[in-house]
């Protein structure tokens, strides 16, 4: 079985501020890990990846995620926050086969003027 | 059209109306996925088609009833749903060979049942 648990379901970051938003798996295989990003009334959208190559992960709006193994982490940041940031942010995990995502249970993130 | 597309983006229906969500992808993926988000609750997994076959149902209602014609489309028919029903539902779709289990997302069907 996977599962990925969030840490935090709110975070505030004053803008300009670096991003960090908690993601721990738990899987028997080796994983996949995703981060998406969901802004109000909208679908998921993939911000980012993990599929067994580079440990760090950049993806798309200036955000990166770092594989840890050790720590069972995934962890998402970004140096300077915009407040085009402001949305809700999911970790998922997957693995090599499997036809399901299992998602943490959210993040949302508030960008402080 | 591109990705993956929903309609209608928004419903409103009564509990004795009958309604389908209709949900089509336009990137040759193989295998679809239907899931309801709700208010302060997990994203929830309802249905997965994989080849046009159903290959996971997630202990949902019968009242909630998919229809997988091909695999580009992918439907949910409502029936006599309840106002715990009222969510926003997202349907995603995946290609399996050589996939690193990816979904893509269509933008949802915010459904409200009065």
């Amino acid at each position: 079985a996977q599962s990925v648990t969030q840490l935090g379901s709110h975070v505030s970051v004053s803008e300009g501020a670096l991003v960090l938003l908690r993601c721990n798996y738990s899987s028997s295989v080796p994983p996949y890990l995703f981060w998406y990003v969901q802004y109000p009334n909208q679908g998921l959208q993939l911000l980012l990846k993990y599929t067994s190559a580079a440990t760090l992960v950049k993806g798309i709006n200036g955000f990166e995620a770092e594989f840890k193994k050790s720590e069972t982490s995934f962890h998402l940041t970004k140096p300077s926050a915009h407040m085009s940031d402001a949305a809700e942010y999911f970790c998922a995990v997957s693995s090599f086969g499997n036809e399901k995502l299992t998602f943490g249970t959210g993040t949302r993130l508030t960008i402080i003027p | 059209e591109t990705g993956v597309t929903q309609t209608p983006r928004h419903l409103v229906m009564g509990m004795t109306n009958k309604k389908s969500l209709k949900c089509e992808q336009h990137l040759g993926h193989n295998a679809m996925y239907w899931y309801k988000q709700s208010a302060k609750k997990p994203l929830e997994l309802m249905f997965v088609y994989s080849l046009e076959e159903r290959v996971e149902n997630n202990s949902v209602p019968s009242r909630f009833s998919p229809e997988c014609p091909n695999s580009s489309h992918l439907f949910l028919h409502l029936h006599t749903l309840q106002p715990e029903d009222s969510a926003l539902y997202l349907c995603a779709s995946r290609w399996t060979s050589g996939s690193r289990g990816e979904q893509f997302f269509g933008p949802g069907t915010r459904l409200t049942v009065l």
